[in-house]
């Protein structure tokens, strides 16, 4: 079965240092990747995806996620954590060529608090 | 673009009652999906149309709830008779399939957060 994990329910870090929001995922074929945040009472915002290419993908607000195929997984990463970095992270998943190509599953979902 | 647009932003109703959730997609979009968020199940997938044809409404949780998409721009969840335990938010997402293969990003709404008495 087609899934993603997030397997932390929040994440704590203090502002300045570098934060990772793990993501790991179990597909069959070649997975098409995204992270979301979704501020409180806001809808989603996309953040990053992988499709093919670089494993190092950069997206909005400084942050990053390295995709790993052997390890299947897609880590989100900063550098340097913000206060307004505050928010519910999401990992999904796209499978190419499935007959559910416009499918996203998505994952449970990563609080990450940023404390100053 | 003004993004993807949900009306109601709120709606609070008595269960038994119809309930009407629309959304309005992203110009040039041709792919919608509606999802149902909570904090027991997340974030649920319910169904999806591309080019205003449901493709997959395998995450619908019942015969209560139906969906239409009568054009490009346009885009109805229906509950009829609601139940408490539809009290969600439920978000509207957008995005561009080429080629047959979604391959760009989703696209969402504020959504609507429904509340069921």
């Amino acid at each position: 079965a087609q899934s993603v994990a997030q397997p932390e329910d929040q994440v704590n870090v203090a502002e300045g240092n570098p934060l990772t929001v793990k993501c790991t995922y179990s597909v069959s074929g070649n997975p098409y990747l995204f992270w979301y945040v979704q501020y409180p009472n806001r809808g989603l915002q996309f953040l990053l995806k992988y499709i093919t290419g670089d494993n190092l993908v950069k997206g909005s607000y400084g942050f990053e996620a390295e995709f790993n195929k052997s390890q299947t997984s897609f880590h989100l990463k900063k550098p340097s954590a913000l206060v307004s970095d505050s928010a519910l992270y999401f990992c999904a998943v796209r499978v190419y060529g499935s007959s559910n190509t416009g499918k996203l599953i998505f994952g449970q979902g990563t609080t990450l608090q940023v404390k100053p | 673009d003004a993004g993807v647009i949900q009306s109601p932003r709120h709606e609070v109703t008595e269960m038994g009652q119809e309930v009407t959730l629309r959304c309005k997609p992203i110009s040039g979009h041709n792919s919608l999906f509606w999802y149902r968020q909570t904090m027991m199940r997340g974030l649920e997938l319910l169904i999806y149309f591309n080019n205003n044809v449901p493709i997959d409404d395998s995450g619908m949780p019942e015969d209560r709830f139906s969906a239409k998409m009568p054009n490009a721009s346009f885009s109805t969840l229906k509950i009829q008779p609601s139940e408490p335990r539809d009290s969600a938010v439920y978000f509207c997402a957008s995005s561009f399939t080429y080629a047959g293969t979604l391959r760009g990003e989703q696209f969402f709404g504020p959504g609507t957060r429904l509340t069921v008495l």
